[in-house]
């Protein structure tokens, strides 16, 4: 069965380093998302993606982030100047023109120390 | 805003027992409604959809527009039921994003 698929699995950066995660969507789907959850709480909307462009974003989604589709493949969330409270888990997920399921990838654990 | 409310951080029954997980939500417009499980160490995967009226796993959920409700129900819980539970909020058929509850940690006592 299709996956998402997120490297690395843990990322460990020093604060004010840049990070790239790395998101493999299932290959059909059109719709990208990246999610956060910050240990012990909920899972957040950061920003969304279609047809090459943000189609909506979050306020947390500030110009410290950045989305790109490099490849026809891969999907890349770019964190400039990490900060300790950018810890977190970061949740890659797809979903298919025409379907309300989002699949997500097993996350990748950030940590800025 | 779309907000959706889980009341319970954690819920725990024995092995047989009936659940139930509780969901509001906020929404002025017609939402999609979901619920998400993940299980230890493994990935946030869909176990429910009110559009589909499944059940999954001996799961179902009744959305309420009325109560602005959307509680997961199982009559008869097991040990590997034991998972944190999502309830998530998509707007409309153009919305995007997915707006999650803060999650409900089930444990299932054998």
């Amino acid at each position: 069965e299709p996956e998402v698929t997120q490297t690395p699995s843990h990322q460990v950066t020093q604060m004010g380093q840049e990070v790239i995660l790395r998101c493999v969507p299932i290959s059909n789907h059109l719709y990208f998302y990246w999610y956060r959850q910050i240990l012990g709480q909920k899972v957040e909307f950061l920003v969304s993606f279609y047809n090459n462009e943000i189609s909506e974003k979050s306020e947390i989604f500030d110009d410290q982030f950045s989305v790109e589709r490099p490849d026809g493949s891969n999907f890349t969330l770019k964190i400039r100047s990490t900060k300790l409270e950018d810890s977190a888990m970061y949740f890659c997920a797809s979903r298919l023109t025409g379907q309300s399921e989002a699949f997500f990838g097993q996350g990748t654990r950030l940590t800025v120390v | 805003a779309q907000r959706v409310t889980q009341p319970e951080k954690l819920l725990s029954v024995f092995k047989g027992a009936p659940v139930e997980l509780k969901c509001n939500y906020s929404y002025s417009g017609s939402p999609e409604l979901f619920w998400y499980v993940q299980y230890s160490r493994q990935r946030l995967q869909l176990l429910l959809r009110h559009i589909s009226r499944e059940s999954i796993k001996g799961f179902t959920a009744d959305l309420n527009k009325g109560e602005t409700s959307f509680h997961l129900k199982k009559p008869f819980a097991q040990e590997e039921d034991s998972a944190m539970y999502y309830c998530a909020l998509r707007r409309d058929n153009y919305g995007q994003n997915f707006v999650f509850g803060p999650g409900t940690r089930l444990s299932v006592l054998p």
